[in-house]
């Protein structure tokens, strides 16, 4: 079945530094979406992307949906403690398929 | 607006039992898709429902069932447990009929014994 990859796995960082990370496929999606989880909470969305190079802000979060449609990444800036968490990105290619996610990258943030 | 609940959130089960998990979606959304989450496989999609009609489905065993009810609330059934099947349970609801964008509850933590 389909696959994103989603790199790094995790991340240690010191507070105030900005973040990167990202999704590839090998195929094509038509929407993408990056959410964060919170240890034994359910995944919350931070931003969806619809359309092929759109870049979208959410407060210090940043992503964007990569030209070749089988691409995002997320950037997130000047990082602070509760930017803690894990981060999945998540594809839609279309119809009435059902989303996929990549395995996520655990971030830690050092004060 | 009130967002996606679950209930119950803990859930402790015996080998051999069944259980039923709930879902209410966010008012107006008609697709519920459910998640098992464990730590080493991720999230792994079990089914996704839209207007009481299953249209997508992982590759789960047929003890995992699950049904949508016209008020696009959702229940998912678990039978005979495994030691396996402790994991937390993800209802994710979905305004449009793509499902595409996704609203995930809190979840169902289930586990066990």
């Amino acid at each position: 079945g389909q696959q994103l990859n989603q790199s790094p796995q995790s991340m240690f960082i010191q507070e105030g530094e900005d973040v990167s990370m990202n999704c590839t496929s090998s195929s094509i999606f038509n929407t993408w979406l990056w959410y964060k989880q919170d240890p034994g909470e359910g995944p919350v969305l931070l931003i969806a992307l619809y359309k092929a190079g759109e870049l979208t802000s959410n407060g210090r979060l940043t992503a964007q949906f990569g030209i070749t449609r089988k691409d995002s990444f997320l950037n997130i800036s000047a990082s602070i403690p509760s930017d803690v968490g894990i981060y999945f990105c998540a594809g839609h290619t279309f119809g009435n398929t059902p989303l996929v996610f990549g395995k996520g990258t655990r971030l830690s943030v050092i004060a | 607006k009130a967002g996606v609940t679950q209930t119950p959130r803990y859930l402790i089960k015996t080998r051999g039992q069944q259980v039923t998990l709930s879902c209410s979606p966010i008012s107006g959304h008609r697709s519920v898709s459910w998640y098992q989450q464990t730590p080493g496989q991720g999230l792994q999609f079990l089914f996704e429902y839209f207007s009481e009609t299953q249209r997508n489905k992982g590759n789960f065993p047929g003890r995992f069932s699950g049904r949508q009810f016209s008020n696009s609330r959702s229940e998912m059934n678990v039978s005979t447990l495994e030691l396996g099947d402790s994991a937390l349970y993800l209802c994710a609801s979905s305004l449009r009929e793509r499902a595409d964008t996704q609203y995930f509850g809190p979840g169902t933590r289930l586990t066990v014994l």
